[in-house]
C-alpha cells in the first residue's frame, strides 16, 4: 500500500537554525499538508497545498515557515530561524481529494 | 472557525467490553468526520470516517454514528481488545475547505 514518507525521522537542531523537512507524498494525491502535534497534545494543521501554491494556511503558519514542491514528487517544510517552541512531531499528509488525508511518520524536530 | 470538542481525555474498559468516544462540533458547514488512531510515536491512522449524508456507518467491530443536528458524532469499539489501545481522535472539516479541525484525544486502554 502507497505511503507517504517522510525525512528525517527526527532531528535536533540549535535555536535560530534553519530546519527543512521533506516529504514524498502518495503519487498520485493533488492535496498535501503539514501538521504538527506538541508532545501530548492534539494535532494542529498547518497548511495545505494545492497546484503548486498554498491553498490554506493556520495562524501558527507565519512568516518563519515556508513550503515548496520543488519537483514532481518532493514536498517540504522549511523553518527559517526555529523556536524552543517550535519543538514537535510534524506530520506530512496527503490526500486524493480534499477529505480522507493519509499521514506520514512524522519528523520529530527537537529545539535546544 | 471550526471547535472541535472530544471526551473522555481517557477511559479505560476490560477487554470484550465496549467504548465510546464522543466529539462535539460547532460549524454547521462541516461534513465530513474521520477517527485516527495514534499508537505511541506512530503516524494518525484512518481507522473510520463518515460524510454528513449518512447518520452511521460500521466496520466490523468499529461505528460511527453523527447527530447533524446536534452537531456531535461519536466512536464505538465493541468487543476490545488490547491492541486497541492507542489515542483516538476525531476531527471534522468540510469539502470547501483544506483545513482539518482534530479533536483533543483520547487516550484509550484496554485492560487484558
Amino acid at each position: 500500500e502507497p505511503e507517504v514518507t517522510q525525512t528525517p525521522s527526527h532531528q535536533v537542531t540549535q535555536m535560530g537554525q534553519e530546519v527543512i523537512l521533506r516529504c514524498v507524498p502518495i503519487s498520485n494525491h493533488l492535496y498535501f499538508y503539514w501538521y504538527r502535534q506538541i508532545l501530548g497534545q492534539k494535532v494542529e494543521f498547518l497548511v495545505s497545498f494545492y497546484n503548486n501554491e498554498i491553498s490554506e494556511k493556520s495562524e501558527i503558519f507565519d512568516d518563519q515557515f515556508s513550503v515548496e514542491r520543488p519537483d514532481g514528487s518532493n514536498f517540504t517544510l522549511k523553518i527559517r530561524s526555529t523556536k524552543l517552541e517550535d519543538s514537535a512531531m510534524y506530520f506530512c499528509a496527503s490526500s486524493v481529494l480534499r477529505n480522507t488525508i493519509y499521514f506520514g511518520e512524522g519528523s520529530w524536530l527537537t529545539v535546544v | 472557525g471550526e471547535n472541535v470538542e472530544q471526551h473522555p481525555s481517557t477511559l479505560s474498559v476490560q477487554e470484550g467490553d465496549s467504548a465510546v468516544i464522543k466529539c462535539t462540533y460547532s460549524d454547521s458547514a462541516s461534513n465530513y468526520f474521520p477517527w485516527y488512531k495514534q499508537e505511541l510515536g506512530k503516524r494518525p491512522q484512518l481507522i473510520i470516517d463518515i460524510r454528513s449524508n449518512v447518520g452511521e456507518k460500521k466496520d466490523q467491530r468499529i461505528a460511527v454514528t453523527l447527530n447533524k443536528t446536534a452537531k456531535h458524532f461519536s466512536l464505538h469499539i465493541t468487543e476490545t481488545q488490547p491492541e486497541d489501545s492507542a489515542v483516538y481522535f476525531c476531527a471534522a472539516s468540510r469539502d470547501t475547505g483544506n483545513q482539518f479541525y482534530f479533536g483533543t484525544g483520547t487516550s484509550l486502554t484496554v485492560i487484558p
